[in-house]
């Protein structure tokens, strides 16, 4: 039983392209997150969603839009794909008042 | 604002060298601190974690003792193996436990 799975693992894809990314957590948390991982591992977070709403919406391109569903998803879907977003995308929960996040396997990203 | 410095990579060891990978932080109260590790191709994983003041997390070896006076938190082993090889990333979470900040992390290759 995966807890914060993502799909897909890979993804290439050319150049203004628009693609999604689904991100589903199975341990009731509340709170999920969308994080960038760059070529030399620096993680920086883009968005953070608690019950449904958006908390943290960090400086990203607006070609990025996150979209939550439920509480258990929370999805990234980016527009005109350019080879700057080429990296590996996280996506973590947890639950607030408690403290650890759980991450996801990654979705490494390239854009071609 | 909050945030999580670490030192810089990367560190080649030995097997059965000591290891130390410095973290300081700045934050407003009282955060928890945690050490994440991302083995090759890996998503992160939970290594160790302290939620107050002079607590030490531990696991599989690695210790890190929460400072408050030195507001620090820094990851040790007495004896590293080769599959200790991985980024190791010192991260905090704020009193509301909804936000996450992560260092830059520190890659760690140990050679036989």
């Amino acid at each position: 039983d995966t807890a914060v799975s993502q799909t897909p693992k890979y993804l290439v894809t050319q150049m203004g392209n628009d693609k999604s990314i689904k991100c589903e957590q199975n341990l009731g948390h509340d709170t999920m997150y969308w994080y960038k991982q760059d070529s030399k591992k620096f993680l920086k977070i883009m968005f953070s969603y608690n019950n449904k709403e958006l908390i943290i919406n960090e400086t990203v391109p607006n070609r990025f839009s996150p979209k939550s569903p439920d509480k258990a998803h929370l999805n990234l879907h980016i527009n005109s794909l350019e080879l700057g977003d080429s990296a590996v995308y996280f996506c973590a929960s947890s639950q607030a008042g408690r403290i650890e996040a759980f991450f996801g396997q990654g979705t490494r990203l390239t854009v071609v | 604002g909050d945030s999580v410095t670490q030192m810089e990579g990367p560190v080649t060891l030995s097997e059965e060298a000591f290891l130390t990978i410095n973290c300081t932080y700045t934050a407003t109260g009282y955060p928890s601190l945690f050490w994440y590790v991302q083995y090759p191709g890996e998503g992160l994983q939970l290594l160790l974690k302290a939620t107050k003041a002079d607590d030490k997390g531990s696991n599989k070896g690695f210790e890190a003792t929460y400072r408050k006076e030195t507001t620090s938190f820094h990851l040790e082993k007495g004896s590293v193996q080769v599959s200790d090889s991985a980024v190791y990333f010192c991260a905090l979470s704020s009193n509301t436990g909804n936000q996450f900040y992560f260092g830059t992390g520190t890659s760690l290759t140990v050679i036989p």
